[in-house]
């Protein structure tokens, strides 16, 4: 079983759209959830970071943490063309070493 | 806003040539990270740096690899005989602190990455 699995996608929405991007994770140990937007050749920007269980919100950017279910997930309201990007989550135990998912291919269409 | 810096952006090298990529972390930060994106996979952790110790290392940076921090604002990847199977964006990462209860100064920052070619 892998560590952190993530559907690649491509996801594709019409502009205004509700996003929601998830992953799951086997280790229990992980208690460090974030999430990073990636566009093409670059490197990875943190959108979102949560500690243990719980909801965060930023903005249009809602990231929400099920430790129970060992499933976490990145919700994006009113998306915009700009959103278009790729999505990764990431997560650590107690040392500083991500483990990354696969990441989600988003485009939104104006 | 601080950013990570690396360089080269490019670099093509043939099978079995070294090559060194460098990375400016952000000036206030003492962990160092080097990660790898093979074209179409996921980014994998390789090392993280503190101290001038390797803290943690994967199964990937194996003896072929060495990272250094030559000067006060450098860190350095080293790979010394190139393979095909390194061929990939290499990106350095940097924290104030590698964990905490949340409070933020753990987040890691990205650099652009240096996508590495080898022939």
């Amino acid at each position: 079983q892998k560590e952190v699995e993530q559907d690649p996608g491509p996801l594709s929405v019409p502009e205004g759209a509700i996003v929601s991007l998830n992953c799951t994770y086997s280790n229990s140990a992980f208690q460090y959830f974030m999430w990073y937007r990636q566009y093409s050749r670059k490197g990875p920007e943190l959108l979102m970071y949560t500690y243990s269980s719980g909801n965060k919100e930023d903005g249009r950017f809602t990231a929400q943490v099920d430790k129970s279910s060992k499933y976490i997930s990145l919700f994006i309201r009113d998306s915009q063309p700009s959103d278009s990007a790729t999505y990764l989550c990431a997560m650590r135990g107690n040392t500083g070493k991500l483990i990354f998912g696969q990441g989600t291919t988003l485009q939104v269409k104006p | 806003e601080p950013e990570v810096t690396q360089t080269p952006s490019h670099q093509v090298t043939q099978m079995g040539q070294e090559v060194i990529l460098r990375c400016v972390p952000i000036s206030n930060h003492l962990y160092f990270y080097w990660y790898r994106q093979i074209l179409g996979q996921k980014v994998e952790f390789l090392v993280s740096f503190y101290n001038n110790e390797i803290s943690e290392k994967s199964e990937i940076f194996d003896d072929q690899f060495s990272v250094e921090r030559p000067d006060g604002s450098n860190f350095t990847l080293k790979i010394r005989s190139t393979k095909l199977e390194d061929s990939a964006m290499y990106f350095c990462a940097s924290s104030y602190w590698p964990t905490s209860g949340g409070a933020g100064q753990e987040t890691q920052y990205f650099g652009p990455g240096t996508r590495l070619l080898v022939l």
